[in-house]
Formats: C-alpha cells, sequence, structure tokens
C-alpha cells in the first residue's frame, strides 16, 4: 500500500498568515496517461463530510477560494492557504488515488494562533 | 444538487452484521464510480470499498476484504454496503462518496454524504 504521511500534525497561524501542510507519498503516485499526480486534498470541519479542494495535486476544485493552492511532484506536495481566515479552522488531509487501497494522510490540526 | 444520504447504522454487537445504504441523487449515479470511506471516533479517514459504475468491479480495503460487500443497483440510484462479522474497531461513521471520474476512469471524491454511524459494541 501507499502511505501517505503529513506533516506537521498540528499547526497555529495567524490570521491573515501563511499555513502550509506537507504531504510525502511512500512511491510515486504520477499518473502517467496525463503526467499529472493523482494526490488530492480535503478539508474536514468538525460535524461534517470532508471537503474536496485540490486534485490532481494542483487543480483547485470549483468553489473554492483562490488562497488555497496546492504544488509538488515526485513524492513531495504541499497545501498552501495564503492568507488564513477563521473559517479555514479544519482538518486537512491529503490522499492518492493513483491506486486501491486509496489512502490519506493521517491528517494535520489547522488552528488559529 | 448533488445529494448523498446515507441510512442503515445503528448499534450491533461484535459478529453481527448490517447492511448500509447510500441513495444519491442529482447526478447520473450510472456514470460514476462509488466509495465507502469511514473514520472512527476521533481518528482519521480510512478508505473502505470503491465499486464501478456498472458494478463490475469491486476493490476494498484489506481491514474490510472477506468481511464487507459493496454493491449497487443503478435503477434505485442506490449504493450498498453489507457489513458483516463486525469487530469493535469497525466503529466509525461511514461515508459514500461520488468519484469525481466518469466511467472507468478514478478520481479523488468531490461529494460526501453526511455520514451513518455504526458502533459495535457487546
Amino acid at each position: 500500500d501507499i502511505v501517505m504521511t503529513q506533516s506537521p500534525d498540528s499547526l497555529a497561524v495567524s490570521l491573515g498568515e501563511r499555513a502550509t501542510i506537507n504531504c510525502k507519498s511512500s512511491q510515486t503516485i504520477l499518473d502517467s496517461s496525463n503526467n499529472k499526480n493523482s494526490l488530492a486534498w480535503y478539508q474536514q470541519k468538525p460535524g461534517q463530510p470532508p471537503n474536496l479542494l485540490i486534485f490532481w495535486a494542483s487543480t483547485r476544485e470549483s468553489g473554492v477560494p483562490d488562497r488555497f493552492s496546492g504544488s509538488g511532484s515526485g513524492t513531495d506536495f504541499t497545501l498552501t492557504i495564503s492568507r488564513l481566515q477563521a473559517e479555514d479552522v479544519a482538518v486537512y488531509y491529503c490522499q492518492q488515488y493513483y491506486t486501491t487501497p486509496r489512502t490519506f494522510g493521517q491528517g494535520t490540526k489547522l488552528e488559529i494562533k | 444538487q448533488v445529494q448523498l444520504v446515507e441510512s442503515g447504522g445503528g448499534v450491533v454487537q461484535p459478529g453481527k452484521s448490517l447492511r448500509l445504504s447510500c441513495a444519491a441523487s442529482g447526478f447520473t449515479f450510472s456514470g460514476y464510480g462509488m466509495h465507502w470511506v469511514r473514520q472512527a471516533p476521533g481518528r482519521g479517514l480510512e478508505w473502505v470499498a470503491l465499486m464501478s459504475y456498472d458494478g463490475n468491479y469491486k476493490y476494498y480495503s484489506d481491514s474490510v476484504k472477506g468481511r464487507f460487500t459493496i454493491s449497487r443497483d443503478n435503477s434505485k440510484n442506490t449504493l450498498y454496503l453489507q457489513v458483516d462479522s463486525l469487530r469493535t474497531e469497525d466503529t466509525a461513521v461511514y461515508y459514500c462518496a461520488k468519484d469525481k471520474s466518469r466511467g472507468y476512469n478514478y478520481g479523488p471524491n468531490d461529494y460526501w454524504g453526511q455520514g451513518t454511524l455504526v458502533i459495535v459494541s457487546s
């Protein structure tokens, strides 16, 4: 199975500042059919299901604010929230959809400092 | 708009069974792969199973293989998860989730239900 490892486990950032969450896959997740990495980012707020933010490592889902961006290649990926807002407090998960079993990172809890 | 509504959860003793359902609306259900993902209380997300759009292919996590069965009825726009031989570690909220890609292409999960809680306890 592909292991997804996120860092840090928790993060406190001031409002208006940048938040950066990392995700590392144990092997390549590059889809050779389109040369894109099969990596998604989800946001989960308390009591709610996950919400898709980013797919193909850097493509923003429709309706997601542009302060959210994804980057990375190979086995290292990053989710960046450029100007943290109060409503961004949540747990963030990366997921590889390159193969089954689909696997998620352990989650990163983002709080306001 | 896309809606996924799970049902069938509850409190059940170890070794017993349940059938979870997910009623889908707002999209062409028969065109997309569908997933079950679970989340134990206070824990992270764990992918459970995937069924292809036409029901011809099924994939499972090792932790549920042989005990859980995913199925779908495209005439009823409904996804199912038969959960047998339940263990205490199966206690979780079970979400159904739509695949973003059509046909046999599989992508991330763009829509999720609110989940149904399964508690396995004696």
